[in-house]
C-alpha cells in the first residue's frame, strides 16, 4: 500500500531535549515536506526537500532541522526543543515532474498521520 | 504577499442542507489549486485538485468546486451534506513558480443530524 508514515505519532517531552520525528515514503517521491498545524493558522511549511541531500526552508524553518540521506526517510529534528514548537506535524511527499514535462506539470501531495507533539 | 483565505473558519449546517466554502487566493500567474479535507484525527485527504481544463471540477464524496479566474476564488460546494462531512477544509495552491503547498487556515464544518 503506498504511504507516507510518520513516529511516533504523539509525544511528549521537555524543553531542551533533543528529539527526531521520522517520516518514509514508499512510493519512491523525489519531493517531500514537513508542515506544522496550529490551530486558527492552517498548515505551514517547515522544510522541504526536492532530493536526496537536497533541502530548503520553508516558511517557519527557525527551531528545526531536517535532512535527506536516503530518498525514502526525511526526518525532523528538534536540537531544542521549546513550548512554542507544540504542534501537529505532518509529513507530505509527492512525485516531481518529469524532464521537459509541462511547467504546469504538478503531482499531488501525500500526507502522513501526523505526529503530535507537546513540548513541556 | 500571496496568501490564501478562507471566509468561514466555522460552520455548522444540518444534515441535508447545501455548502459552500469560499476560497481566494491572491497570486498572480498561472496556479494549481486543491482542496482537502482533514477528518477528526486523520491527516489530510485530497478531495479535488484543479490544474487546467474545465474550471468545475468534481471530486470525491460528491464535492465540487470551480475555479473563477477573474475572482481568484475556487469555492468548494456539496448539494447535500451529511453527517459524515464533519471535517476541517483546507483549500490549498500551488503557483507555477514551485512546488510549495501554500494552504488556507482552515474551516472547520461541523454537521449535525
Amino acid at each position: 500500500e503506498a504511504q507516507v508514515t510518520q513516529n511516533p505519532r504523539y509525544l511528549i517531552t521537555v524543553t531542551g531535549k533533543k528529539l527526531t520525528v521520522t517520516c518514509s515514503q514508499n512510493m519512491n517521491h523525489e519531493y517531500m515536506s514537513w508542515y506544522r498545524q496550529d490551530p486558527g493558522l492552517g498548515l505551514r511549511q517547515i522544510y522541504y526537500s526536492m532530493n536526496v541531500e537536497v533541502t530548503d526552508k520553508g516558511d517557519v524553518p527557525e527551531g528545526y532541522k531536517v535532512s535527506r540521506k536516503e530518498k525514502r526517510n526525511f526526518p525532523l529534528i528538534l536540537e531544542s526543543p521549546s513550548p512554542n514548537q507544540t504542534s501537529l506535524y505532518f509529513c507530505a511527499s509527492s512525485r516531481l515532474p518529469l524532464a521537459g514535462a509541462s511547467p504546469r506539470a504538478y503531482n499531488e501531495q501525500f500526507f502522513g498521520p501526523g505526529t503530535r507533539l507537546t513540548v513541556l | 504577499a500571496q496568501s490564501v483565505s478562507q471566509h468561514n473558519h466555522h460552520v455548522i449546517l444540518s444534515e441535508a442542507a447545501s455548502l459552500e466554502l469560499g476560497c481566494n487566493y491572491s497570486y498572480g500567474g498561472t496556479v494549481n489549486l486543491f482542496w482537502y479535507v482533514q477528518y477528526p484525527g486523520q491527516h489530510l485527504q485530497l478531495l479535488l485538485k484543479y490544474f487546467s481544463g474545465d474550471p468545475l471540477v468534481k471530486g470525491i464524496k460528491g464535492f465540487e468546486a470551480e475555479f473563477i479566474k477573474s475572482k481568484f476564488s475556487f469555492n468548494l460546494r456539496k448539494p447535500s451534506v451529511q453527517w459524515s462531512d464533519t471535517a476541517e477544509y483546507f483549500c490549498a495552491v500551488n503557483s507555477n513558480s514551485g512546488y510549495a503547498l501554500n494552504f488556507g487556515k482552515g474551516t472547520s464544518l461541523l454537521v449535525t443530524p
